[in-house]
This record gives structure tokens, C-alpha cells and sequence, in this order.
């Protein structure tokens, strides 16, 4: 099945910056990237994906990257707020809409103040 | 923002117990997914429904949990006999077959 590397694990950055994370995959069938936000005791929120027909995608300060080549995508936080301290999932589904989602090991991201 | 309900939030039951979690997927979302979200925040997916039919399930929902999706009635996802492991968050997701999953707030089994 489909394997997801996300890397960091861990990510502090300074208020105002920009925070990047990056994952790979491996079936070269996926081609749909949501990522989600999850703050502690709550559920995963999606907060921007992109699909295998784009190469970059913007919803306000969130960027996404995908090279489909390299099987990687990323997402980029510009302009980083306290808010924006969360844990953060990458996934990968293949082919459906009813296909499972499989999730990357997560990133902790801390905005420092 | 989800419109996936899911019951109890929380769970505490003993080892050898059923436990057993509920949701309402979004209405008009077909599929429905669970997941099970690991103390290291691993996912693990366990079972995927579409209407009232099983599109695919792993081993171990195969073999230790029973779960359906009855019409016009909650889905459900119990586990027959808890292991201490079992202890997680159990999030459903659902979806009108299109590729965004949405997830309810989750029900947090711990198995003591």
C-alpha cells in the first residue's frame, strides 16, 4: 500500500516567518495531497489539498507544492502566527473520491513568540 | 466546517469489554470512513462503507470489530473484546465521493 514520509517531525519558528513541510510517496497512483491541522484534543481539520492536474496551490497564507516527477509535495506557512502552532498531516489518496487516506507521522509546528 | 457527529466522545471500558462508538456522517455523504489515531498520533484506517456496503476493511477490523452503516440509522464501529493497545482516538470521516474527507470530533476509547 501507499507509504507517506513527512519530515520534520519537529518545527520552531519565529513569529512572521514562513514554516515548511515536506513529503514524499510512493504509489505513483496517488493523486490527491489534502493536509490537515490538528490542535491538541481536537480533530484533524483540512485545511488546503491539491490534486494531481495542479502544481501549486494558495489559500491565503498557505502554499502547496506537488512534483508529481519527484512524488513530493509540500506545504509552505508564510507570514507564521501563534494560531498556526498545531501538529500537521500530510496524506495521499489514490484514484477515488471513496479511496482511504493514507497519513504522513506528522509535523509539531511551534511559532515562538 | 464538519457537520460529522460522533458518539461519546469518550469511552473508558475494561479489557475483554465491547466497546462500541457511533456516527452520523455529513448529510448526503455516502462514504463513510473510520480511522483509529494512535497515542504518537499514528492513523490507522479501519473500515470504509459506501451506503451500507464495505468497500475495504484491514485484518485486524475484519477479524476483532464490528462495524455497518445501516440505512437511516447511525454507522457504527465496536470492538468485541478491548485490548489495552485499543486505547485511541477513533475518527470517522465522510464524503460525497469526491476526495475531501471530512472528520467528526472523534471518540477517545481508553481501555484500561
Amino acid at each position: 500500500g501507499e507509504q507517506v514520509e513527512q519530515l520534520p517531525s519537529i518545527l520552531r519558528v519565529q513569529e512572521g516567518s514562513s514554516a515548511s513541510i515536506n513529503c514524499s510517496y510512493e504509489d505513483s497512483a496517488s493523486n490527491y495531497f489534502p493536509w490537515y491541522k490538528q490542535e491538541p484534543g481536537e480533530n484533524p481539520k483540512l485545511i488546503i489539498d491539491i490534486r494531481s492536474n495542479m502544481e501549486r496551490k494558495q489559500i491565503q497564507e498557505l502554499i502547496v507544492l506537488l512534483d508529481k516527477k519527484a512524488k513530493r509535495f509540500s506545504l509552505h506557512i508564510t507570514d507564521t502566527q501563534p494560531g498556526d502552532s498545531a501538529m500537521y498531516f500530510c496524506a495521499a489518496s489514490a484514484n477515488y473520491g471513496n479511496e482511504k487516506i493514507t497519513f504522513g507521522a506528522g509535523t509539531k509546528l511551534t511559532i515562538k513568540p | 466546517n464538519s457537520k460529522v457527529i460522533q458518539t461519546p466522545r469518550y469511552l473508558v471500558k475494561g479489557q475483554g469489554q465491547k466497546a462500541k462508538m457511533r456516527c452520523i456522517p455529513e448529510k448526503g455523504h455516502p462514504v463513510v470512513f473510520w480511522y483509529q489515531q494512535n497515542k504518537n498520533n499514528e492513523f490507522k484506517f479501519l473500515i470504509n462503507f459506501q451506503n451500507q456496503e464495505v468497500l475495504q476493511q484491514i485484518d485486524m477490523t475484519e477479524k476483532r470489530f464490528s462495524a455497518e452503516c445501516p440505512s437511516n440509522s447511525p454507522c457504527s464501529l465496536e470492538i468485541q473484546s478491548s485490548e489495552a493497545g485499543d486505547s485511541a482516538l477513533y475518527l470517522c470521516a465522510s464524503t460525497l465521493s469526491t476526495y475531501e474527507q471530512y472528520f467528526g470530533p472523534g471518540t477517545r476509547l481508553t481501555v484500561l
